[in-house]
């Protein structure tokens, strides 16, 4: 299996700053990454997809980029609704894998 | 918009079977979509279990191929999850969830039901 190593397990960060999440796959999953939210007792939401693509009704605060295995997920200015957890997911190799997850607090 | 919503017991005995159901509104099972279930364990990891794909076939994650079973009731727009012989490495948080085809992403999650296995 494709393992995405996840980085940080947590951060905390204040209001209007800007923080970045990555992954790390074990090998080359040629942009089949996607990154979502998952807010306390709440399901997941699909914010990114094939690692750029910002899913409709995201705000434009989030993006995502790559660079080689290592793809990364950007929060600018950081709103007080951005705080839970994010993970990545990909969808290259079966059977799909996620991250570890970053739990997001704000201060 | 489709909505996903699991439903089961939150705890089970150790060596008997789980089962859940996700009963989806919004949109008909055998319109499309494969339909998932995903698990996320204490601690965080999250795992793909296996899907059922609109015409009925499955696939599962090989780690639980000999003990999963993801079958569907079309006339109920249900599809459910059977994990057999179960132990406490099984506990987590079970979630349905749908995507437009095998390598897009999941679009469409339920919130989640916890099953814990414990005697």
């Amino acid at each position: 299996d494709i393992q995405m190593t996840q980085s940080p397990a947590s951060l905390s960060a204040s209001l209007g700053e800007t923080v970045s999440i990555e992954c790390l796959a074990s090998e080359d999953i040629y942009s089949n990454l996607a990154w979502y939210q998952q807010k306390p007792g709440k399901s997941p939401q699909l914010l990114i997809y094939y690692a750029s693509s910002l899913q409709d009704g995201v705000p434009s605060r989030f993006s995502g980029s790559e660079s080689g295995t290592q793809y990364s997920l950007e929060i600018n200015s950081l709103q007080p609704e951005d705080e839970g957890d994010y993970f990545c997911q990909q969808s290259y190799k079966f059977p799909p894998t996620f991250g570890g997850g970053t739990k997001l607090e704000l201060k | 918009e489709i909505q996903l919503q699991e439903s089961g017991p939150g705890l089970v005995k150790p060596s008997q079977s789980l089962s859940l159901t996700c009963s989806v509104t919004g949109y008909t099972i055998t319109s499309g979509y494969d339909w998932s279930w995903i698990r996320k364990f204490p601690g965080n990891k999250m795992e793909w279990m296996g899907y059922i794909s609109y015409s009925g076939s499955t696939n599962y994650n090989p780690s639980l191929k000999s003990r999963i079973s993801i079958t569907r009731d079309t006339s109920k727009n249900q599809f459910f999850l059977q994990l057999n012989s179960v132990t406490t490495e099984d506990t987590a948080t079970y979630y349905c969830a749908s995507q437009a085809d095998y390598g897009y992403p999941f679009d469409y999650w339920g919130q989640g039901v916890m099953v814990t296995v414990s005697s």
